[in-house]
């Protein structure tokens, strides 16, 4: 069935390190979407893609990279750059062809630096 | 450039008892708007969503918002919230015009905790 995968569900990465976060869809959306969750303050918006082989920076994309090479898939790197990077990191999708402005969400991805 | 503020970090209330959770918006263009829930450790679920047409909208679970464009407002409410009600809820707006890139703004978020 349809839907947004994200991999691993929790991760650990030690200071200094680059690691990076899957994210997949099968449901045929061209727009993919990463944010960042802390407590207390909501999503904000780390990057999106409205089609393959095209991105753009959103609120906080300083120490965070991003590649669309497939329609499917939309990775998510945090570099040792991103000095405060423990986080919840949630991917989402959009259909333009709906034409309307619904993002469907992955399940998420808890990132802690040890 | 939007904004959205949920005035209420926190709901408690009891089983059965009706709810609202209370969300304001600023922006200088048209807007659509959304309302998603998150259960622990999950991503987000959407609730309900305006985009144009009758301001009262129906959502999942029950759950249902209002639109008033003169305060700004797009409350949710239910009339009777259950146990499994328990959750973070978020509203959202996003800038109707077609370039502007279709992303969403969040409020805070307003975690309902529902008490036996």
């Amino acid at each position: 069935d349809g839907g947004i995968t994200q991999s691993p569900k929790y991760l650990f990465r030690k200071e200094g390190q680059n690691v990076t976060l899957s994210c997949e869809q099968n449901l045929n959306h061209d727009a993919m979407y990463w944010y960042r969750q802390d407590p207390g303050q909501g999503l904000r918006l780390i990057y999106y893609s409205q089609i393959v082989n095209d991105f753009q920076k959103g609120d906080i994309a300083e120490g965070y990279s991003v590649s669309r090479e497939k329609k499917e898939s939309f990775p998510l790197t945090v570099t040792s750059a991103q000095k405060n990077p423990t986080a919840f990191y949630l991917c989402a999708s959009k259909s333009r062809r709906e034409g309307l402005d619904t993002q469907y969400f992955g399940p998420g991805t808890r990132l802690t630096v040890l | 450039a939007q904004s959205v503020t949920q005035l209420d970090s926190q709901v408690p209330v009891f089983e059965e008892a009706p709810v609202e959770l209370r969300c304001n918006y600023s922006s200088s263009v048209s807007v659509y708007l959304f309302w998603y829930v998150q259960y622990p450790n999950q991503g987000l679920q959407l609730l309900l969503k305006y985009l144009s047409g009758s301001t009262l909208v129906k959502g999942i679970n029950g759950f249902e918002a209002e639109f008033n464009k003169s305060q700004t407002s797009f409350h949710l409410r239910k009339p009777s919230v259950h146990i499994s009600d328990t959750a973070e809820y978020f509203c959202a707006v996003s800038d109707r015009r077609n370039n502007a890139g279709n992303m969403l703004t969040f409020g805070g978020g307003t975690r309902l905790m529902v008490k036996p």
